[in-house]
């Protein structure tokens, strides 16, 4: 099994350009979660699924949109790139709870953004 | 509102002396925990998580860790450090409640010195 697969894994955008970052996992999981990474602050929630075409937002949703038209996919966009939005940006998706396996989040490798 | 808060953000400690990385966290109602380890240029990994049951809870590479309702603690530890251990630690809680969301403390950084 593939996991959780983030691509791309590297970009660099300019101030205003937009992009969308793709997450696909194999694994069946009914719930995907987009995160962000900054020194000193852990990961923070941009936005999450809990199902095929439901999305909520997480704790700095500003910014970003995002998508889950299929069970297996979890799409971020970023309409107008902002240098605040520079980062690395991790998918990860995650059984149900109460389903009787682990609710574990598993992780994609993440993508470094760059927002010049 | 849940969260986490992990005590130091760095932690040194000789190869073969113990290793304690601190974890706090506040929910309303009882959560499950996790703690993570990210290597380098890596995404996270699970090293382990306590949901019910035994409140001691054997990880992967020879970590455990301890949830302690009364302090609202979930510490990790491991006997002896090993160079190979040194990477970030992350504690996360989550809870099934208004979607099931995992947060994340600010991570702890070990260091391993030979």
């Amino acid at each position: 099994n593939a996991g959780v697969t983030q691509t791309p894994k590297f970009r660099v955008l300019k101030t205003g350009q937009s992009m969308t970052l793709l997450c696909a996992q194999d694994m069946n999981h009914e719930y995907m979660y987009w995160y962000r990474q900054d020194p000193g602050m852990g990961l923070r929630l941009i936005h999450y699924s809990v199902g095929e075409g439901t999305t909520a937002k997480g704790e700095v949703p500003d910014g970003y949109n995002v998508s889950r038209l299929k069970k297996q996919n979890f799409l971020l966009g970023l309409e107008s790139a902002a240098p605040s939005q520079t980062s690395v940006y991790f998918c990860a998706s995650s059984f149900r709870p109460g389903t009787g396996v682990g609710t574990e989040a598993f992780f994609g490798q993440g993508t470094r953004l760059t927002v010049v | 509102a849940q969260s986490v808060t992990q005590l130091g953000s760095h932690v040194s400690v000789s190869e073969g002396a113990l290793v304690l990385l601190r974890c706090n966290y506040s929910s309303s109602v009882p959560p499950y925990l996790f703690w993570y380890v990210q290597y380098p240029n890596q995404g996270l990994q699970l090293l382990l998580k306590y949901t019910t049951g035994a409140t001691l809870v054997k990880g992967i590479n020879g970590f455990e860790a301890e949830f302690k309702k009364s302090e609202t603690s979930f510490h990790l530890t491991k006997p002896s450090a090993h160079m190979s251990d040194a990477a970030e630690y992350f504690c996360a809680v989550s809870k099934n409640t208004g979607g099931f969301k995992t947060i994340f403390g600010a991570g702890t950084r070990l260091f391993v010195k030979a």
